[in-house]
């Protein structure tokens, strides 16, 4: 049973369309992420939530618009998309501030823009 | 968060132990080191963390220096499944919601036969 899920897997479009990534946990946790790895494949972090509260944004563009619906969900919209948002993009979660415990890992959503 | 440093990469045969060095001579005295690995097109996996005692687990062991400068996490026998990139990160015990991961380049650990 999958800790953290993400869908799609791989994702191509096209620029200038609005694309949606899905992300759910069933860890129990209240604290998700989101993750963005670059082709030279720098993880970066660009928004966590916290039961359902937007905490850390990482001066992201606001193309960028998570949403979650309840505390198990992490959506990420993206609109107008650019050449410059293909990556692969991370869903996270944890318990609470990470305190003396760790993050689990989706498999990652590898999106193309052409 | 204190900065870590890491060789970009190494090498081990498989069946040996490999030892992955780690910098963090400006950690203090509140911060954890976590290792974190991330198989190629896989999300980042969990390895193991510690304070400031040594810490095994069924993954790997974790040796922290006297003076919490440095660090080795140690794979007691490599596998070709263990090649990977490896991440060592500091970061503040608790820190609140606010906390984060911030990885760095990691050191990408070749396991040859």
């Amino acid at each position: 049973d999958t800790a953290v899920s993400q869908t799609p897997k791989y994702l191509v479009t096209q620029m200038g369309n609005d694309k949606s990534i899905k992300c759910e946990q069933n860890l129990g946790h209240d604290t998700m992420y989101w993750y963005k790895q670059d082709s030279k494949k720098f993880l970066k972090i660009m928004f966590s939530y916290n039961n359902k509260e937007l905490i850390i944004n990482e001066t992201v563009p606001n193309r960028f618009s998570p949403k979650s619906p309840d505390k198990a969900h992490l959506n990420l919209h993206i609109n107008s998309l650019e050449l410059g948002d293909s990556a692969v993009y991370f869903c996270a979660s944890s318990q609470a501030g990470l305190t003396n415990t760790e993050a689990f890992f989706g498999q990652g959503t590898r999106l193309t823009v052409v | 968060d204190a900065k870590t440093t890491q060789p970009p990469s190494m090498d081990c045969a498989e069946g040996r132990a490999a030892n992955l060095p780690c910098n963090h001579s400006t950690i203090s005295g509140n911060e954890y080191v976590y290792w974190y690995r991330q198989i190629h097109s896989q999300g980042p996996q969990y390895i193991i963390h510690g304070l400031k005692n040594n810490e095994t687990n069924e993954m790997a062991s974790l040796i922290i220096t006297e003076d919490r400068k440095s660090s080795t996490l140690i794979l007691p026998h490599a596998t070709l499944r263990d090649t990977a990139v490896y991440y060592c990160i500091v970061r503040v015990a608790g820190g609140g919601t606010a906390s984060k991961l911030t990885f760095g380049t990691g050191t990408r650990l070749q396991v040859t036969l």
